[in-house]
């Protein structure tokens, strides 16, 4: 079946970039989505590429698409301690990861 | 706020009695999914409707298990005869504009 994987746990110190990475199988997705959970939250949809893009920017956000590699990465610039909860990625398909947790030290 | 509205948030019951839960999704989107997420897990797709139309079914969902839409609108998902095992957050999503996908703030249930 289609997966999904990331790596579980990323830590980094407020004011640094973090990146998140991802490698889907599914090659047919419209679009590919990072969610952001909080703890005791639901799931935030935080930004989404479409298939046909390489980069998107947003903010504080970039998602990086290669698409031939099937890696999809989200880097946060300027990481805060309020950015610190699990990430998913996500396919058009709706098959999530197990979910990157991202910890900010001050 | 998503647009997506599920109740009850949270949910105690003991073991044997059946639940049910209920999602308003975003209105004029045809499109309902339901997941299950476990702690330290990522959600997992349940099932999925179209309208009224009940089109696909994860093998998760036993025959305990029951999700309907009657009207195209809102969902219920029903499980009977709880087990311990069915303690999750169970998170409804729905589309938003240009395919995205939001979900609501699930319904935690607790089988005791």
């Amino acid at each position: 079946g289609e997966d999904v994987e990331q790596s579980l746990f990323l830590s980094v110190r407020e004011g640094d970039s973090s990146v998140i990475n991802c490698t889907y199988t599914d090659s047919s997705s419209t679009y590919l989505y990072w969610y952001k959970q909080e703890p005791g939250a639901g799931l935030q949809l935080l930004t989404y590429i479409f298939s046909n893009m390489d980069m998107k920017q947003d903010q504080r956000l970039t998602v990086l698409l290669n698409k031939k590699d099937k890696h999809l990465s989200l880097r946060i610039a300027d990481t805060q301690t309020g950015d610190s909860a699990i990430y998913f990625c996500v396919t058009g398909k709706l098959i999530f990861g197990q979910g990157t947790t991202l910890q900010v030290k001050p | 706020d998503t647009g997506v509205s599920q109740n009850p948030r949270h949910k105690i019951t003991k073991r044997g009695q059946n639940v049910t839960f209920r999602c308003d999704p975003i209105s004029e989107h045809n499109r309902l999914y339901w997941y299950r997420q476990t702690l330290g897990q990522g959600p997992e797709f349940l099932t999925y409707f179209q309208n009224e139309a009940q089109l696909e079914k994860s093998r998760l969902l036993s025959d305990r298990f029951s999700a309907e839409r009657p009207k195209g609108s809102f969902s219920t998902l029903e499980i009977q005869r709880t087990e311990q095992g069915d303690s999750a957050m169970y998170l409804c999503a729905s589309p938003g504009e240009r395919d995205t996908i939001y979900f609501g703030e699930g319904s935690w249930l607790t089988v005791v």
